[in-house]
């Protein structure tokens, strides 16, 4: 069974620009959760969607979105980027109920 | 005071001998509980989880639970150069609206030398 997997891997941006990340599911998993990770803070949860409906969301700032389709891909936005976005976003995919997660290899974002 | 608190480490073993990793929580509804393993410039590995008071074992890994004092902890025996890396703690609570929700600890730095 393929794993769960990320595009892009690599992403430099500049300072006011938007991303879209994106998140591709293990096959027959339904919740998809994003966080970041960054050297100072950990892992940081961002939110969680299941069945295309935000279940949890972190203490983020609204210029962090997400959304899930019906197929449970799921895609991550930063509008208005800054310098300290600049971290290692990760996906992990799971069934929704036992909570046991499993990432995928991570996008990782620099903002200059 | 953290939810989920570990100690940051590096905690150096010798090859051979058992490391022990310890995860303490603040929340007493806390459910499951999970430990991940990452290497440097990769992503967090599902290496185990428990959910019951006592210990659970697969291969040369332990994890121990004791809810009464909020405890959570892994063993790895036989500790190779290749478990060097930063175990991740993670606990799942109860969050709002009835659902859960997955919070890790900062992790431990484990290094075992030759």
């Amino acid at each position: 069974k393929a794993g769960v997997t990320q595009t892009p891997r690599y992403l430099i941006k500049t300072r006011g620009q938007q991303v879209t990340l994106s998140c591709s599911p293990i096959s027959g998993h339904r919740s998809v959760s994003w966080y970041q990770q960054t050297p100072g803070q950990g892992l940081q949860f961002l939110f969680e969607y299941f069945s295309e409906t935000q279940r949890n969301k972190g203490n983020f700032p609204g210029r962090f979105s997400g959304r899930q389709f019906s197929n449970s891909r799921s895609e991550m936005n930063v509008s208005t980027l800054e310098l300290g976005d600049s971290a290692l976003y990760l996906c992990a995919s799971g069934t929704g109920g036992s909570y046991e997660q499993y990432f995928g290899p991570g996008t990782r974002l620099t903002v200059t | 005071q953290k939810e989920v608190e570990q100690n940051s480490g590096p905690l150096s073993v010798p090859e051979g001998a058992i490391a022990s990793l310890n995860c303490t929580y603040s929340d007493r509804g806390s459910q499951s509980f999970f430990w991940y393993r990452q290497y440097s410039g990769k992503s967090p590995e599902l290496i185990m989880f428990i959910y019951s008071n006592g210990d659970k074992e697969d291969g040369r890994f332990t994890a121990q639970l004791n809810k009464a004092s909020q405890y959570v902890s892994l063993l790895i025996r036989d500790s190779q150069p290749s478990d060097s890396a930063t175990y991740l703690c993670a606990v799942k609570r109860p969050f709002s609206g009835g659902y859960n929700k997955l919070i890790f600890g900062a992790g431990t730095r484990l290094a075992v030398h030759p």
